[in-house]
């Protein structure tokens, strides 16, 4: 059980350029989520999913689209790149809450991205 | 929509201290309440969680938060520190009927523990 992971650990882009974070989770969770961390501004949603076939925009959403085609796969997809997308991203996965309120939270290792 | 507020961005403490982090938040609608832990290089992992029932709610590693819905408050709270405890916390709220229960996070406290 490998929890949530995500790929790559770090990476470097252009202004302009285009690339896939992946997200990966094997606890068999419905809701995913992409979140940025930039310094002093905590954690923002950017895209989130309740469900395979299901998507819907966070705090943050431009410049980034996702996909959940599968409930295991929840990429985050930079268009262009900018350097404002220089950032810490964590994906994050939780149970479908079946009473009360919410389960925890499960999160990756993170990617910093950095855009130059 | 909600809102939250940590009011220290950095709290220095002496190991076996206590420290108290604070954290407000802003709903027009009912809440649940968690702390985060971010170890340096790290993912962020759930300390303590209100949902509802006692105001205090007691987390891993020691810690502890009182949920004060007067005063729109959730402080986390350890009685004595260790080094181990050099981290960034964060405070986050959720929407009792929010769709997917989607998380809102203050801008976090980094805590340093000094020997």
């Amino acid at each position: 059980n490998a929890g949530v992971t995500q790929t790559p650990k770090f990476q470097v882009l252009k202004t302009g350029q285009s690339m896939t974070l992946q997200c990966a989770q094997d606890m068999n969770h419905e809701y995913m989520s992409w979140y940025r961390q930039d310094p002093g501004m905590g954690l923002r949603l950017i895209h989130y999913s309740v469900g395979a076939g299901i998507t819907d925009q966070g705090e943050v959403p431009n410049g980034y689209n996702v996909s959940r085609s599968t409930t295991e796969d929840f990429p985050l997809r930079l268009l262009s790149a900018a350097p404002s997308q220089t950032s810490v991203y964590f994906c994050a996965s939780r149970p479908t809450s079946l009473a009360g309120g919410p389960g925890t939270q499960y999160f990756g290792p993170g990617t910093r991205l950095l855009v130059l | 929509a909600q809102s939250v507020t940590q009011l220290d961005s950095q709290v220095p403490v002496f190991e076996e201290a206590p420290v108290e982090l604070r954290c407000n938040y802003s709903s027009s609608v009912s809440v649940y309440l968690f702390w985060y832990v971010q170890y340096p290089n790290q993912g962020l992992q759930l300390l303590l969680k209100y949902l509802s029932g006692s105001t205090l709610v007691k987390g891993i590693n020691g810690f502890e938060a009182e949920f004060n819905k007067s005063q729109t408050s959730f402080h986390l709270r350890k009685p004595s520190v260790h080094i181990s405890d050099t981290a960034e916390y964060f405070c986050a709220v959720s929407a009792v009927r929010a769709a997917g229960n989607k998380l809102t996070f203050g801008g976090g406290t980094r805590v340093l523990v000094k020997p």
